[in-house]
């Protein structure tokens, strides 16, 4: 049972346009949401939140949408650049009383910006 | 700062041989440790977490352990290593309270041979 789901394996976006990367969750109870950027042989990096609480957050070329109701994420980054080539995970968490609160990863979309 | 480390980054064992990954963070007490794989072509998988010594659990049934034998110390093992076993390893990090996001460490390539 996949709860979040990146259903793009592959994006491809010219260098100076909008990347959007899209992601879907099925479980109501996620109740915060992140981004993570993966170079090959690296660790996955932290790159922009979201709370349930809100629709919207955006740091600098980076914007995260959400919308609950649709239970449905995506990230914007506007200009692409090619240093953004890279696998992004989105991910999903939900308080666990009693236990660490874990981060439930989709399968990843890997980003290519074509100079 | 909070740094955390893991080791060794890349690694060839065959099937049938033990494994034990390492992993330590720095600058931090009482931290969430756990430990992800990403198969090939696949998302990250999370397979054990720990909220404190010697309290682990596990996610996914499977050929691997964890321990955490010490406060920033989380370790993962097998005894026999399975061809299944090959992926990319990695061990994250978050504090208890507050930030829901994780630090990841440089993660471990395990082929099994």
């Amino acid at each position: 049972d996949q709860q979040v789901k990146q259903n793009s394996p592959s994006l491809s976006v010219q260098e100076g346009r909008i990347s959007i990367l899209n992601c879907d969750y099925t479980n109501s109870m996620f109740d915060y949401f992140l981004w993570y950027k993966k170079y090959p042989a690296e660790g996955p990096t932290f790159l922009i939140s979201i709370s349930s609480i809100k629709d919207k957050n955006e740091d600098g070329r980076f914007t995260v949408f959400l919308n609950k109701s649709a239970k449905h994420l995506s990230l914007h980054i506007v200009p692409s650049q090619p240093g953004d080539s890279a696998v992004y995970f989105c991910a999903a968490s939900k308080g666990n009383s009693g236990s660490a609160r874990q981060l439930t990863f989709g399968s990843g979309t890997q980003l290519t910006v074509l100079p | 700062s909070q740094t955390i480390h893991q080791w060794p980054a890349t690694l060839v064992q065959p099937v049938g041989s033990p494994l034990s990954l390492e992993c330590t963070v720095e600058g931090t007490s009482n931290p969430n440790l756990y430990w992800y794989r990403q198969a090939a072509g696949r998302g990250l998988q999370l397979l054990f977490y720990s909220v404190g010594i010697g309290q682990i659990s596990s996610e996914v049934p499977q050929n691997l352990s964890a321990s955490r034998p010490q406060d920033r110390q989380f370790i993962l093992s097998s005894k026999k290593l399975l061809l299944s076993d090959s992926g990319f390893y990695l061990c994250a990090w978050r504090q208890g309270r507050g930030d829901y996001g994780y630090t990841f460490g440089s993660g471990t390539r395990l082929t099994v041979v």
